[in-house]
């Protein structure tokens, strides 16, 4: 079945840096890639996701690529601030039973 | 706003007394799922109903069963709850086939 690697674990940048986190996939015909982010005690919640037919999807300071040749796809988030610490999830379609396979989980701290 | 809602927030039992947490949505989404989450770990996928065919995880635990009386509820039991129970239970709903989860803000489950 579909697996998923992401990383970093944890990853700290100022306010203002940008933030990258990637994850990679191991079948190639999934075909939806969703992120999501999780604040503490709250449930995890969509922000932006890809389907396998786009490499690039874009939402005013977050940004998705996909490289479906190298089965990776990564998350950008540009002029970052305090409120995107959280914990993200990026997750895969397994296209034989069309369930999520989430990322292990990337600990993002903007600091002040 | 449509939306997942998990009750309660908080949740506490002790070692082997039955549990149960509930979740209701106004989505209308075929598809209800119950999750567990422990320590920042990617949410586990325990089952799902699709519409009213349930279907389980091969790896959830007797212990742990479901139901849904109508679209708009589905409720978690915990026959007998363990310490390794003690978790954040995430329930979340989608349409079906490859498409955004959308998730509640869980249920804190304590078991002393």
């Amino acid at each position: 079945g579909e697996n998923v690697e992401q990383h970093p674990s944890t990853l700290s940048v100022q306010e203002g840096d940008s933030a990258v986190i990637k994850c990679t996939y191991s079948d190639s015909a999934s075909n939806y890639f969703p992120w999501y982010k999780q604040e503490l005690g709250k449930g995890p919640q969509l922000i932006i996701d890809i389907r396998s037919n786009v490499g690039e999807k874009k939402d005013q300071r977050i940004a998705v690529t996909l490289n479906k040749t190298a089965k990776h796809f990564s998350l950008h988030i540009t002029e970052t601030q305090p409120e995107d610490s959280a914990v993200y999830f990026c997750a895969a379609s397994d296209p034989n039973t069309g369930k999520l396979i989430f990322g292990q989980g990337t600990t993002l701290q903007v600091k002040p | 706003d449509a939306m997942v809602i998990q009750n309660p927030r908080y949740q506490v039992t002790q070692f082997g007394k039955p549990v149960t947490l509930s979740c209701s949505q106004t989505l209308n989404h075929n598809v209800m799922y119950w999750y567990q989450q422990k320590s920042s770990q990617a949410p586990k996928l325990l089952f799902h109903y699709y519409d009213k065919d349930f279907n389980n995880e091969a790896d959830t635990p007797d212990n742990f069963q479901s139901r849904r009386p109508n679209t708009s509820f589905c409720f978690l039991d915990i026959r007998s709850p363990g310490l390794g129970d003690a978790a954040m239970y995430l329930c979340a709903t989608s349409r079906g086939g490859v498409s955004p989860l959308h998730f509640g803000n869980g249920t804190r489950l304590t078991v002393t």
